[in-house]
């Protein structure tokens, strides 16, 4: 599995656009690039995935250049609620449980 | 639609006593499952992962292990409490359908061994 690499922390003021770097140099040709949130005494929920180019949804955009080596995530206009850590992960479907690993996130902490 | 249920919410145990974790998921059939553990202020640790009834995958040697004696059941147990058994338990599924896994977590269960 790709191995991933992300800033520890990040600060922000509420209404900025925030974006989240992940490095992931190996990455394979068959891994897609998720991302995940997770606040505090939670689980982590599904932000959004892509394989290329550009990836809109209604919560983040998510802008991989054309060599797959690093991904950004974009979040618009973050408020208060957006403090949380964000995981990038690197995986394939194989046909069996990609062993999905988790490193270490990025802190992003949002403040008026 | 799919959802995923684990209990209990928060546990005390001392140390030596054992352990039961269980989690179970609704509204999918034959779907990938994992156990995850995360200490304070960390990053997630995959501790056992699962593809199918009986078939258990271990990412970390401990005192832990996992079940799965249903599809949509799995459990996490341990004879012996440590107290670096602490942290906080999440389970997880995914769907073995299509070519972009996504893992749905469950609530989680905050373990204090004292």
């Amino acid at each position: 599995l790709a191995k991933t690499t992300q800033p520890i922390s990040m600060d922000s003021y509420e209404g900025q656009e925030v974006n989240i770097t992940c490095s992931h140099n190996n990455i394979a040709t068959n891994d897609y690039i998720t991302w995940y949130q997770q606040f505090p005494s939670q689980g982590p929920r599904f932000i959004i995935q892509g394989y290329k180019t550009k990836v809109t949804n209604e919560v983040a955009s998510l802008f991989i250049p054309a060599d797959r080596k690093s991904s950004t995530l974009s979040l618009p206009r973050v408020s208060l609620s957006d403090t949380a850590v964000y995981y990038c992960l690197v995986g394939a479907d194989t046909g069996t449980a990609s062993k999905l690993t988790f490193g270490t996130g990025t802190r992003l902490q949002v403040t008026l | 639609s799919q959802t995923i249920h684990q209990w209990p919410a928060t546990l005390v145990q001392p140390v030596g006593s054992p352990l039961s974790l269980e989690c179970t998921v609704e509204g999918t059939s034959n779907p990938n499952l994992y156990w995850y553990r995360q200490a304070a202020g960390r990053g997630l640790q995959l501790l056992f992962y699962s593809v199918g009834i009986g078939q258990i995958s271990s990412e970390v040697p401990q005192n832990l292990s996992a079940s799965r004696p249903q599809d949509r059941q799995f459990i996490l147990s341990s004879k012996k409490l440590l107290l670096s058994d602490s942290g906080f338990y999440l389970c997880a599924w995914s769907s073995q359908e299509g070519l972009n896994e996504k893992l749905f977590f469950g609530s989680g269960t905050q373990l204090s061994v004292l």
